[in-house]
């Protein structure tokens, strides 16, 4: 079966400081993985993904994530966080069985303290 | 503009009572599909769908319906509503879907949410 854990439920950080956001994922197949962001009030939007090709993704806003196929790992990082990146960020994985589906984490939370 | 629209934003309805949720995508997308978000639980899929006339059950289709009758639009219907379905609705589409054994790469495209109430 496939699942995907985002081990935060809510994390908070201050400006300036490095943002961790982990992910793990469960996949009997070759997974593409995925990192949306929701603003409140807001749809979600690509941040980056992974498709088998550099394991260290960059995103927008200077996000980026690194796939660790040994840890299942794809956790979202950046060096400095700011005020507008208070959010919720989900992790998706993108598999292809015998019908396509697509899994989404239960999300983690982004509180920026100025 | 690119975008996926959805409507009604903010919906009360009553037990019972049939409605429909429009979406519409402009990016002649052949992929579109719809999620419920509910608090500690993500989004979960509940229809999808690769192309005209073809959908197919996400993981919590039970109480909708969906159709794809026009490559642009793919609507829900909640024949008859109950409190449980009370939700955040998004629409998605995508390009396409993924080659043969291959996951999907593209990326998916949100509408703007849909707060559904059901009394």
């Amino acid at each position: 079966a496939q699942s995907v854990t985002q081990l935060d439920s809510h994390v908070s950080v201050s400006e300036g400081t490095p943002v961790l956001l982990r992910c793990n994922y469960s996949s009997s197949y070759s997974p593409s993985l995925f990192w949306y962001v929701q603003h409140p009030n807001k749809g979600l939007q690509l941040l980056l993904k992974y498709t088998s090709a550099a394991t260290l993704v960059k995103g927008i806003n200077g996000f980026e994530a690194e796939f660790k196929k040994s840890e299942t790992s794809f956790h979202l990082t950046k060096p400095s966080a700011h005020m507008s990146d208070a959010a919720e960020y989900f992790c998706v994985v993108s598999v292809k069985t015998s019908y396509d589906k697509v899994i989404f984490g239960p999300g983690t939370s982004l509180s920026v303290i100025p | 503009e690119a975008q996926v629209t959805q409507n009604p934003r903010y919906l009360i309805t009553v037990t019972g009572k049939k409605l429909t949720v429009t979406c519409s995508q402009n990016m002649n997308h052949e992929y579109m599909s719809w999620y419920r978000q509910d608090p500690g639980l993500g989004l979960r899929q509940i229809y999808y769908s690769m192309n005209v006339e073809v959908t197919d059950k996400g993981d919590v289709p039970e109480g909708y319906k969906v159709s794809r009758k026009e490559k642009r639009n793919f609507p829900l219907i909640l024949e008859s509503p109950s409190p449980n379905q009370t939700s955040l609705y998004f629409c998605a589409s995508s390009l396409s879907w993924g080659l043969a054994g291959a996951a999907s790469t593209d990326t998916q495209y949100f509408g703007p949410g849909t707060r559904l109430t059901v009394l």
